[in-house]
């Protein structure tokens, strides 16, 4: 079945790296999603990871994924206030019609 | 190009009162996806449409809520009866579906629904 967990806040300074941590139970998931929500919007697709990659680099973001232990992170480097935001992880499946998503980390950028 | 737009973007109701919600796909998109997302919660999937064929309504929490989906595109939720813990933001997302993956669902701003 699906269930993602994430964790839910994080302060960073600006300037600093952020990482962002989110497990998942469904073994079969094809592909993991981040996605970006900022205050007042909609899902903003950030970047996604093939479920046989390990690793996703995209400009200042790095996406880690542990398939033994079900685990994918994002790492922001030299974290800017415009990445203050609510941060979600999910998975898609084949034969699924949804993402299952997580319940989002919400990140705060210290000036 | 245009995205994905909902309207309203604010829905302010009285409890037992019907609302409707309105979502515009991106152009071309067959698949529609509507979401709900209450204060501290993620997303919750409500209902799925795929082109022509019937929707994956199994996300609706009560039979007070209903979509539709017009010629393919456009699509409104409607809620009768409201009740207070209807009170979110829903979401609405449309996708390609061309049938290679990954089939990247790209959302609209929502609308925030308030029952009083």
């Amino acid at each position: 079945g699906e269930d993602v967990e994430q964790s839910l806040f994080l302060s960073v300074r600006e300037g600093d790296s952020s990482v962002i941590n989110c497990t998942y139970t469904d073994s079969s998931s094809t592909y993991l999603y981040w996605y970006k929500q900022e205050p007042g919007a909609g899902l903003q697709l950030l970047t996604y990871i093939f479920s046989n990659m390990d690793m996703k680099q995209d400009q200042r973001l790095t996406v880690l994924l542990n398939k033994k232990d079900k685990h994918l992170s994002l790492r922001i480097a030299d974290t800017q206030t415009g990445d203050s935001a609510i941060y979600f992880c999910a998975e898609w499946t084949y034969g699924n019609n949804r993402l299952a998503f997580g319940k989002g980390n919400q990140v705060v950028v210290i000036p | 190009g245009a995205g994905v737009s909902q309207s309203p973007s604010n829905k302010v109701t009285e409890k037992g009162k019907d609302v409707e919600l309105r979502c515009d796909p991106i152009s071309g998109h067959t698949a529609l996806y509507w979401y709900r997302q209450s204060l501290g919660q993620g997303l919750e999937f409500l209902i799925y449409f795929q082109g022509n064929s019937a929707p994956d309504k199994s996300g609706l929490p009560s039979d007070r809520f209903s979509a539709e989906r017009t010629g393919g595109s456009v699509s409104t939720l409607t809620i009768q009866r409201t009740q207070q813990e209807d009170s979110a933001v829903y979401l609405c997302a449309s996708s390609l579906n061309s049938g290679r993956p990954p089939d990247t669902q790209y959302f609209g701003p929502g609308t925030r629904l308030t029952v009083l």
